[in-house]
């Protein structure tokens, strides 16, 4: 168990839908990012968070956005979903102490996009 | 551009074999590099890292990674393959300006009875 936690753990849902995917990093780490695996593109990086503030964007499409909220656990919102948006969403959390520093995996949320 | 690149998409070991992961990485400097595994259906669970130092890193699960900076490479090592290692792993790399991890397209391990 990493410590990072995210719900739901599976997620089904329409084309043209809007779904919210939720994080919870381990204590004490300020820092949050999401990445989307799937079979085509592998794991990519889609956008981090930092103590509340974006820090670092990715390969994240436009209909995507996410937050950092101040008890510092994350949202990642995913409107207008396409079946090719069909995943598995990572969040993963750290410390951030200078760039010496290793990301701890959430289990991820499923999303099926029917 | 910066990229890690896991040449075997897929390796199968009989049980009580020596296990070599390839992870070969393209960056301006050493970026700093990491093992790690995903069971199905599960999360990615951080075997080892290295940011500097010894070349022989030692991780989780009797994993051990050497760091060869003239090969720009970062091979992943077990001497002794058990059922339970069947399972994906990436090579991930963190460097230059980039705050985010960039990850090879995983090696699916194959373990025979």
């Amino acid at each position: 168990d990493s410590g990072v936690t995210q719900t739901p753990k599976h997620l089904i849902t329409a084309t043209g839908q809007r779904v919210t995917l939720r994080c919870s990093p381990r204590s004490g780490d300020l820092s949050v990012y999401w990445y989307q695996q799937s079979l085509d593109q592998g794991l990519q990086f889609l956008i981090q968070y930092y103590n509340g503030e974006e820090r670092a964007k990715g390969n994240i499409l436009e209909r995507f956005s996410a937050q950092q909220f101040p008890d510092l656990h994350s949202e990642l919102n995913l409107s207008s979903l396409e079946l090719g948006d069909s995943a598995l969403y990572f969040c993963a959390s750290s410390v951030e102490a200078g760039r010496a520093y290793e990301q701890y995996f959430g289990p991820g949320t499923r999303l099926t996009v029917t | 551009a910066q990229s890690v690149t896991q040449p075997d998409i897929h390796i199968t070991v009989s049980e009580g074999a020596s296990l070599e992961l390839r992870c070969n990485y393209s960056y301006g400097a050493t970026p700093y590099l990491f093992w790690y595994v995903q069971s199905p259906g599960q999360g990615l669970q951080l075997l080892l890292k290295y940011f500097s130092g010894d070349t022989l890193v030692q991780g989780i699960k009797g994993f051990e990674a050497e760091f060869k900076r003239s090969q720009s490479s970062f091979n992943l090592r077990k001497p002794s393959v058990h059922w339970s290692d069947a399972a994906e792993y990436f090579c991930a790399a963190l460097g230059g300006s980039a705050r985010q991890l960039t990850f090879g397209s995983g090696t699916q391990l194959t373990v025979l009875p």
